[in-house]
């Protein structure tokens, strides 16, 4: 039962454009949400966050939008660049635990 | 520098040898965790740890076991691996006892049964 969803396993966007990265979850009791991104061979690291309390936190090229109605937040880059190809997990909170989705590799084509 | 160390980086073991992957923080976090990354299955929790003395399980526990006998250090156990076990596993710890915002991580200890 996944309950933190990222339907998309990849995404290409070419550099200057805007990546949108989506993400679904189910159970209305998580509170906070976070996106990770992950390079290869490395641990994810935090990226941005956002509070249910919220629809929208922004963090330099960072967006992300929380729509609770819907149970989805996205992860808007703007613009992309190289460095952001990675892989990006999307967590939400709830019970004493993180609970991710799958993982969208990002890549970034000059 | 603020880090959490997971040792080894890779091993490759046969079935049923217990082995141990070591997990350390230097920022006196009270919260630490272990996850597994499986294609196609993100991150899944393994056990959690909220401080030292207390674990709890998380979503695919079966097959590990973990100790908090210090507050810097969170080690797994596996007493009797099996090929099924054969993931990429990320140790993490994050500050206070909800303990669930940035969380930092580890860079991982890919392991392999056989």
């Amino acid at each position: 039962d996944q309950q933190v969803k990222q339907n998309s396993p990849s995404l290409s966007v070419q550099e200057g454009r805007i990546s949108i990265l989506n993400c679904d979850y189910t159970n209305s009791m998580f509170d906070y949400f976070l996106w990770y991104k992950k390079y290869p061979a490395e641990g994810p690291t935090f990226l941005i966050s956002i509070s249910s309390i919220k629809d929208k936190n922004e963090d330099g090229r960072f967006t992300v939008f929380l729509n609770k109605s819907a149970k989805h937040l996205s992860l808007h880059i703007v613009p992309s660049q190289p460095g952001d190809s990675a892989v990006y997990f999307c967590a939400a909170r709830g019970a004493q635990k993180l609970v991710f989705g799958q993982g969208t590799r990002l890549t970034i084509n000059p | 520098e603020a880090q959490v160390t997971q040792n080894p980086r890779y091993l490759i073991t046969v079935t049923g040898k217990k082995l141990t992957v070591t997990c350390s923080q230097n920022m006196n976090h009270e919260y630490m965790s272990w996850y597994r990354q499986d294609p196609g299955l993100g991150l899944r929790q393994i056990y959690y740890s909220m401080n030292v003395e207390v674990t709890d399980k998380g979503d695919v526990p079966e097959g590990y076991k973990v100790s908090r006998k210090e507050k810097r250090n969170f080690p797994l156990i596996l007493e009797s691996p099996s090929p099924n076990q054969t993931s990429l596993y990320f140790c993490a710890s994050s500050f206070g006892s909800i303990g669930l915002t940035e969380a930092f991580f580890g860079q991982g200890t890919r392991l392999t049964v056989v």
